[in-house]
């Protein structure tokens, strides 16, 4: 199972930033969204295509439906500069988890 | 507060194997999955595979079956990813993270393990 995201995505402060995952029928699936800045462990932004973890902002929040899922940051900061990295359970085939190529999210 | 708390950085030969530790605290161990993602550098992640501390029992990603052995130790909260036969192409930082149930996001992650693969 094969997750897509486009390998930048860029934004000025203030305005909103869509990074999306595209797989075959993603919307039947759980998608968990991780942000990671460099040098640091990925942390859980997003889980189960909408929810937060506590203590993450209610600017980070996601969607899911058909063959993408996306993850919408509103009023993007300086601090939001990271990698996002989409990831679902392939619970049909093999019973492992798969990540996305990752997202360079720049905030200009 | 949950915690994952790596061993330290790893320089081994081409061929030789590598032992990296997980020590879990702040929640109850048993309760919850360890899993083992790496990342090449400058490159994204890669899931390996996952024990459950409660009944021992292991799952590997294709990739790593043969190659990569997880154990733990209940009694230290902590968990263990042995890879052998290592290539250069395994030098990557080795990152553990905990799960509520197997299909179920990883909401802690460890540190990372920056292991170096270099003769």
């Amino acid at each position: 199972y094969v997750l897509t995201q486009p390998p930048s995505v860029s934004v000025a402060p203030g305005q909103t930033a869509n990074i999306s995952c595209g797989g075959d029928n993603i919307g039947r699936k759980s998608v968990h969204w991780n942000q990671q800045k460099p040098g640091q462990a990925p942390v859980l932004v997003v889980y189960n295509d909408r929810d937060r973890p506590s203590g993450i902002p209610e600017r980070f929040s996601g969607s899911n439906s058909g063959n993408t899922a996306t993850l919408t940051i509103s009023r993007v900061e300086a601090g939001d500069e990271a990698a996002y990295y989409c990831q679902v359970w392939e619970s049909t085939s093999d019973h492992l988890w798969v990540f996305g190529g990752g997202t360079k999210l720049t905030v200009l | 507060q949950v915690q994952l708390v790596q061993s330290g950085a790893e320089v081994k030969k081409p061929g030789a194997s590598v032992k990296v530790s997980c020590k879990a605290s702040g929640y109850t161990f048993i309760d919850y999955y360890i899993h083992w993602v790496r990342q090449a550098p400058g490159q994204g992640l890669e899931w390996m595979g996952c024990m459950k501390p409660k009944s021992g029992g292991t799952k590997n990603a294709q990739n790593f079956q043969g190659r990569v052995t997880m154990t733990g130790d209940t009694s230290i909260s902590t968990v263990y990813m042995e890879m052998s036969s290592l290539r250069s192409d395994d030098t990557a930082v080795y990152f553990c993270a905990r799960s509520v149930g197997y299909g179920q996001a990883f909401d802690y992650w460890g540190q990372g393990t920056l292991v170096i693969v270099s003769s």
